[in-house]
């Protein structure tokens, strides 16, 4: 079992392009969630997608969108991006059912806005 | 809404001594409450939780951490730390109608020989 996988591992971007983040959920996962750790900061949700819908989603402007893939993987992109975009981007993904207690982390996307 | 606070920043101790890394929440509903650890360069890991029952719950790595409702914490505690702890411990809780986890803000231990 793979785990969740997330790609690339860093990327480098300037200021106003945009970005795809990519993850795939561990074995038998169907929900997938995203969450932006700034540096020196606790993890804050961006959104959860479940179905290929988009279920529950924090507080972050549009320019955070995101996709689920049939197969569960997941997107994130980010459009007309920010200095303060600079962060780990974590993806997270969960099994089937409501229970939903355990989240399990990818190593995260090492995200550089110059 | 709910909040974690995670008092401290920073934890230095030495190798075989006790721990607690300090976790207070706010929520006005139920929630279920985490430990997340963190090694360099690397993603979260579920250290353990707590979902109802046992107000004291165990991991398979010798910490363990008690639910306590009338104070609003969760603090975690080791007896004896070794080197191979040092790491970022998050704690983190959500409501039981929603799936978003809310983290403190991390808790650095750094365990020295």
């Amino acid at each position: 079992d793979a785990g969740v996988t997330q790609s690339p591992t860093h990327l480098i971007k300037t200021r106003g392009q945009q970005v795809t983040l990519r993850c795939s959920p561990k074995s038998g996962h169907d929900t997938v969630s995203w969450y932006q750790q700034a540096l020196g900061q606790g993890p804050q949700f961006i959104f959860q997608y479940y179905e290929e819908e988009e279920r529950q989603r924090g507080n972050f402007p549009d320019r955070f969108s995101g996709h689920q893939f049939p197969n569960y993987s997941s997107e994130l992109n980010v459009n007309a991006l920010l200095l303060g975009d600079s962060a780990l981007y974590l993806c997270a993904s969960s099994g089937p059912g409501l229970g939903l207690n355990e989240q399990f982390f990818g190593p995260g996307t090492r995200l550089t806005v110059l | 809404a709910q909040s974690v606070t995670q008092l401290d920043s920073q934890v230095p101790v030495f190798e075989e001594a006790p721990v607690e890394l300090r976790c207070n929440y706010s929520s006005s509903v139920s929630v279920y409450l985490f430990w997340y650890v963190q090694y360099p360069n690397q993603g979260l890991q579920l250290l353990l939780k707590y979902l109802s029952g046992s107000t004291l719950v165990e991991s398979i790595n010798g910490f363990e951490a008690e639910f306590n409702k009338s104070q609003t914490s969760f603090h975690l505690r080791k007896p004896s730390v070794h080197i191979s702890d040092t790491a970022e411990y998050f704690c983190a809780v959500r409501n039981t109608g929603f799936q978003k986890l809310v983290f403190g803000t991390g808790t650095r231990l750094l365990v020295s020989p």
